[in-house]
């Protein structure tokens, strides 16, 4: 079975703050997304990586796709009241032809 | 260019009902993925429908259904209701879905609650 562990699952910080999520698993997947969920509100897609060692940058948040293609992290710098939210990581090429959706980081960030 | 159109938003129905929940995917997507996302569980994969046939299926009952449309709307089914099926319902399009996972749109879902 497929699994994504993603790390930590509550994450509470001040405005201004960095920090960073993780993604990891034991398989390879052919592509691996970020998305965020706001509460009552569907996830909405941030990026897709599919190269190992793939850097992508959507301002002040950076998201890098493990060499091996197993794991990944997303990076919030100056984090902001906004970026509050369930972030989510998925996957692609799932047994089942799927995505497959890790549990996913609940951030808090506070003014 | 109008996004994913889940209804309803919100349902309330009684154990051992039947539920129908309607997803119309973006104009020119032709995969259609369902999800049950709970606080405990996460989001979980029911069914991938891609031009009206079921390509992929999770790990679900066989109370869970669904099919597509010849326009790719997609509708999901819950039959017997159980207090444990109350969860938000997503369906997301894609241009092709399948192996090669490509990027999901969401639904802003539908809020199942079983009394």
């Amino acid at each position: 079975t497929q699994l994504l562990e993603q790390s930590p699952q509550f994450l509470s910080i001040q405005e201004g703050e960095n920090l960073t999520v993780y993604c990891n698993s034991s398989s390879v997947f052919s592509s691996l997304q970020w998305y965020r969920q706001e509460p009552g509100e569907g996830p909405v897609l941030l990026v897709t990586v599919v190269t190992g060692g793939e850097v992508k940058k959507l301002k002040r948040l950076t998201f890098q796709f493990g060499d091996a293609r197993k794991d990944s992290s997303l990076h919030i710098t100056a984090a902001q009241p906004g970026d509050t939210g369930l972030y989510l990581c998925a996957g692609g090429g799932g047994s089942q032809g799927n995505l497959i959706f890790g549990k996913g980081t609940k951030l808090s960030v506070k003014p | 260019k109008a996004g994913v159109t889940q209804t309803p938003r919100y349902l309330i129905k009684t154990r051992g009902q039947q539920v129908t929940l309607s997803c119309s995917p973006i104009s020119g997507h032709r995969s259609v993925s369902w999800y049950q996302q709970t606080p405990g569980q996460g989001l979980q994969f029911l069914f991938e429908y891609f031009s009206e046939t079921q390509r992929n299926k999770g790990n679900f009952p066989g109370r869970f259904s669904g099919r597509q449309f010849s326009n790719s709307r997609s509708e999901m089914n819950v039959s017997t209701l159980e207090l444990g099926d109350s969860a938000l319902y997503l369906c997301a399009s894609s241009l092709a879905g399948g192996v090669r996972g490509t990027e999901a749109f969401f639904g802003q879902g539908t809020r199942l609650t079983v009394v």
